[in-house]
């Protein structure tokens, strides 16, 4: 089946620029979505169709999707975006897949 | 203002019943596909079903097919999903999101109702 592979954690300083990566087979051609979610709470779509970000989500988040990889970067990160990331596409086999989750720590 | 707001879980035994219900408000109900994802205490996020703006379609992760239903009543704004033979690997909070024409993510999220099969 269908996999998508995300590094367990990530760490950058305050101001800095955060990259987190998802691969998976041939995964440039899928659309990948990203979603945050902190302790406790629901998920949120930062990041939908590779690229775009929904209304209410900071220019600073953006992401990628070319190869097996996508990406999403996080530029000048905020102690509030300390979270789990994860990414998600669609196969026509498995179904909505999610990736492991990324832990971004700010420190 | 879309809310969607889970209900119904709980602690059950292994190989019982359980329905959650998703009780959609602030949206056209009737004009999205809906889904299931649900997360295991300290896990990841796994995608569980979706059903078609009409209830004529729908599909299943493979670990739950044969035993979970997924339906819907336009009529009352609400989601449903009927779990049964429950395995203790059914833990989980169960979210109930709202999905995008054409497109295959979850674009607004309910709080989560908690699952517990435990004997």
């Amino acid at each position: 089946s269908y996999g998508l592979t995300q590094p367990p954690s990530v760490s950058v300083s305050p101001g800095q620029t955060a990259s987190i990566t998802c691969s998976g087979d041939k995964l440039g051609d899928k659309y990948v979505c990203w979603y945050q979610q902190t302790p406790g709470q629901s998920p949120v779509l930062v990041i939908y169709q590779d690229s775009k970000r929904p209304s209410g989500i900071p220019e600073r988040f953006s992401g990628s999707n070319s190869g097996n990889t996508a990406t999403l970067t996080i530029s000048e990160t905020q102690t509030m975006d300390e979270a789990d990331y994860y990414c998600q596409a669609w196969d026509i086999s498995a179904g909505g897949v999610f990736g492991g989750g990324t832990k971004l720590t700010v420190l | 203002e879309v809310q969607l707001v889970e209900s119904g879980g709980g602690l059950v035994q292994p190989g019982r019943s359980l329905r959650v219900s998703c009780a959609a408000s602030g949206f056209t109900f009737s004009n999205y596909w809906m889904s299931w994802v649900r997360q295991a205490p300290g896990k990841g996020l796994e995608w569980v079903a979706n059903i078609k703006q009409d209830g004529g379609e729908r599909y299943y992760v493979d670990s739950v097919k044969g035993r979970f239903t997924i339906s819907r009543d336009n009529a009352k704004n609400l989601l449903y999903l009927q779990m049964n033979s429950l395995r203790v690997e059914d833990t989980a909070v169960y979210f109930c999101a709202r999905v995008p024409s054409s497109s295959w993510y979850f674009e607004k999220w309910g709080q989560g109702t908690l699952v517990t099969v435990s004997s």
